[in-house]
């Protein structure tokens, strides 16, 4: 089983849509949670960490369900800028290393 | 400015050649990784290194080997023995929970 599983879409949105991925992670013990956007051909970046609060950052809201091990990210009024793949990343128990899901592609047409 | 330094950007292998990606980083950090990103596919860890003069192998780590000699430098080498090499080399550094990546670099095979 993987450590981190994504539904590779593509999601396919008009602009001003509100979109929403969710992933899911298998080990309970995993300590954090993250968002990272990786654009065609480009490296990955931290779009936002995941608190078990919840948290908001402009249009981009995060999510962590502890008890059902998964993790949701909501864009509101989707821009043709944030078309791109969106990484699930959830940090191990031990020695600090990451796991990537595959990533779900998003599309946003004008 | 600080950041990650992955070379060459593109790197062509021919048949039984070894080659050496460069990462270098100037941002302190002490934990260094390399990936391998196949199209549609999420991140694979190559290897990792934790601190100066250590270093552990990842998922798939056959084929390749690294050395970490300095803070700031983590070369990874593609040897012969890996029959597959064709892929998008990801190298990032680490501070607390947070990766940062390089912009990578493109191996193909002649």
């Amino acid at each position: 089983r993987k450590e981190v599983e994504q539904d590779p879409g593509p999601f396919n949105v008009p602009e001003g849509a509100t979109v929403a991925f969710n992933c899911t992670y298998s080990n309970s013990a995993s300590q954090s949670f993250f968002w990272y956007r990786q654009d065609c051909r480009k490296e990955p970046k931290l779009l936002m960490s995941v608190y078990s609060s919840g948290n908001e950052d402009g249009r981009f809201t995060a999510q962590l369900n502890r008890a059902s091990q998964y993790i949701s990210l909501l864009i509101r009024d989707s821009k043709l800028s944030d078309s791109a793949t969106y990484l699930c990343v959830v940090r191990g128990s031990t020695l600090g290393r990451l796991y990537f899901g595959r990533g779900t592609q998003l599309t946003v047409w004008p | 400015d600080g950041g990650i330094t992955q070379s060459p950007k593109y790197l062509f292998r021919k048949e039984g050649q070894n080659v050496t990606l460069s990462c270098e980083q100037n941002l302190n950090h002490d934990a260094m990784y390399w990936y391998r990103q196949d199209p549609g596919q999420g991140l694979r860890l190559i290897y990792y290194s934790q601190i100066v003069n250590d270093f552990q192998k990842g998922d798939i780590a056959e084929g390749y080997s690294v050395s970490r000699e300095k803070k700031e430098s983590f070369p990874l080498t593609v040897t012969s023995a890996q029959k597959n090499p064709t892929a998008f080399y990801l190298c990032a550094s680490q501070n607390v929970d947070i990766q940062y990546f390089g912009a990578g670099t493109r191996l193909s095979v002649l």
